[in-house]
């Protein structure tokens, strides 16, 4: 079956410009989460939706970051006013209920650029 | 310090060699323990579970050690396919969700 999905895979941005990460769980799944990861780092959690709830965004580096999931299903995470430190690979997850909460499925990822 | 701490590697292994990697966790209320596996460019993948008894997979053994906080991975009989960097990942007690991974030990394995 379908996996996470996200889109686009490549995105180029000049410093300053806002950009929206699209993201689509697997059907059915109840939890999404959002990943940063640096070069040469592992991921750094951002944010956790169940649903359509917000349950966490401790993990957002700044007021810049902003995350929905209005329906409960596609999640955008955007960035606005983007600066050079925010050059990273966003993944998002999901995961669902009656598997083991932890085993989370991820997306093959953004690859931001901020010139 | 970091939550997760890994020795980045790299760890350049012949095929057929036996290798371990270790990871230490900070925090001591830590629920779950993985491994997961990235290969270059791609998403994250969960490898296997880690539990106190220990838990084997074909060629792969994890092992922890909750006295210690300590998590280990051993592969045997590499191959050229196990070349990757291979992430240390917390699960959070508390009810938190989020995942929490290690910088990643990477792994090349050549003929």
């Amino acid at each position: 079956g379908a996996g996470v999905s996200q889109s686009p895979r490549y995105k180029v941005a000049k410093r300053g410009q806002d950009v929206a990460l699209r993201c689509d769980p697997i059907s059915g799944h109840v939890s999404l989460f959002w990943y940063q990861q640096a070069l040469g780092q592992g991921p750094e959690f951002l944010t956790y939706f169940q649903n359509e709830a917000q349950l966490d965004k401790s993990g957002l580096p700044s007021d810049r970051f902003f995350a929905e999931r209005p329906e409960g299903s596609v999640s955008t995470l955007k960035i606005q006013r983007t600066q050079q430190e925010d050059s990273a690979v966003y993944l998002c997850a999901s995961s669902s209920p009656g598997q083991r909460q932890e085993t989370q499925y991820f997306g093959p990822g953004t690859r931001l650029l901020v010139l | 310090r970091k939550e997760v701490e890994q020795d980045p590697g790299p760890f350049n292994v012949p095929e057929g060699a036996t290798v371990a990697f270790n990871c230490t966790y900070s925090n001591s209320a830590s629920q779950s323990f993985f491994w997961y596996r990235q290969d270059c460019r791609k998403e994250p993948k969960l490898l296997m579970s880690v539990y106190s008894s220990g838990n084997e997979d074909g060629r792969f053994t994890a092992q922890l050690n909750r006295a210690s906080q300590y998590i280990s991975l051993l592969i045997r009989d590499s191959k050229l396919s196990d070349s990757a960097t291979y992430l240390c990942v917390v699960l959070p007690g508390g009810g938190y969700n989020k995942l929490i991974f290690g910088a990643g030990t990477r792994l090349a394995v050549h003929p």
